[in-house]
């Protein structure tokens, strides 16, 4: 079946530097994207999301690129921060479907100061 | 400030008993939804509601009941059919059309004595 899958599950970064973190997706008619964190004990937070009509998008200190040809989402942080250390999801809505969006499995982003 | 609200955050079920999780949100939202999480795993659908009085299976809804009485909240029993119930439960509500985002709780903990 198609599914919503993440390149890794563990990524460690030094406080200051980039992040990026990659989602795969197999199902062509997915139109709708959103990037979701999770800190620990928590429910998952809103970061940004991107319609498919769109490559890329930018938020505040983060950027969603979207490439329809290879079925490719990431999420870009910019500096860093010991805060920004969580699981981050990836999910996607399929159209024509329903609005319930199908979750990936996470990435483990992990800040060193 | 609207959201959603879980409670209680740490639940411990006793074999053979039925416990149940509440989710009340004041953001106006049609939808409800609950998932669960398992360690280092997704977001697993169980049921949802897109309007009062109504609601629909997901995909691992066996044993598990939920009622949809008011727009704002949407309870979630664990019954006793429910043979492995150890995992941290997610409520979410959403604007019922596609496109947008899911609003979460913060969970609720539910262990086995």
């Amino acid at each position: 079946g198609e599914s919503v899958g993440l390149h890794l599950p563990t990524l460690s970064v030094q406080e200051g530097d980039n992040s990026i973190i990659n989602c795969a997706y197999s199902n062509s008619a997915s139109d709708y994207f959103i990037w979701y964190k999770q800190e620990s004990g928590k429910g998952p937070q809103f970061i940004i999301d991107i319609r498919s009509n769109m490559d890329k998008r930018q938020g505040q200190r983060v950027t969603v690129l979207l490439n329809k040809t290879v079925k490719h989402l990431s999420l870009q942080i910019a500096a860093t921060q010991p805060g920004d250390s969580a699981v981050y999801f990836c999910a996607e809505n399929i159209r024509g479907g329903s609005y319930i969006p199908t979750f990936g499995r996470g990435t483990s982003l992990i800040v060193h100061p | 400030d609207g959201g959603i609200t879980q409670s209680p955050k740490y639940l411990f079920r006793k074999e053979g008993q039925n416990v149940t999780l509440s989710c009340e949100q004041n953001l106006n939202h049609d939808a409800m939804y609950w998932y669960r999480q398992d360690p280092g795993q997704g977001l697993r659908l169980i049921y949802y509601s897109q309007i009062v009085n109504d609601f629909q299976k997901g995909d691992i809804a066996e044993g598990y009941s939920v009622s949809r009485e008011k727009k704002e909240s949407f309870p979630l029993t664990v019954t006793s059919a429910q043979k492995n119930p150890t995992a941290f439960y997610l409520c979410a509500s959403s604007i019922d059309r596609l496109g947008q985002p899911q609003h979460f709780g913060d969970g609720t903990r539910l262990s086995i004595l």
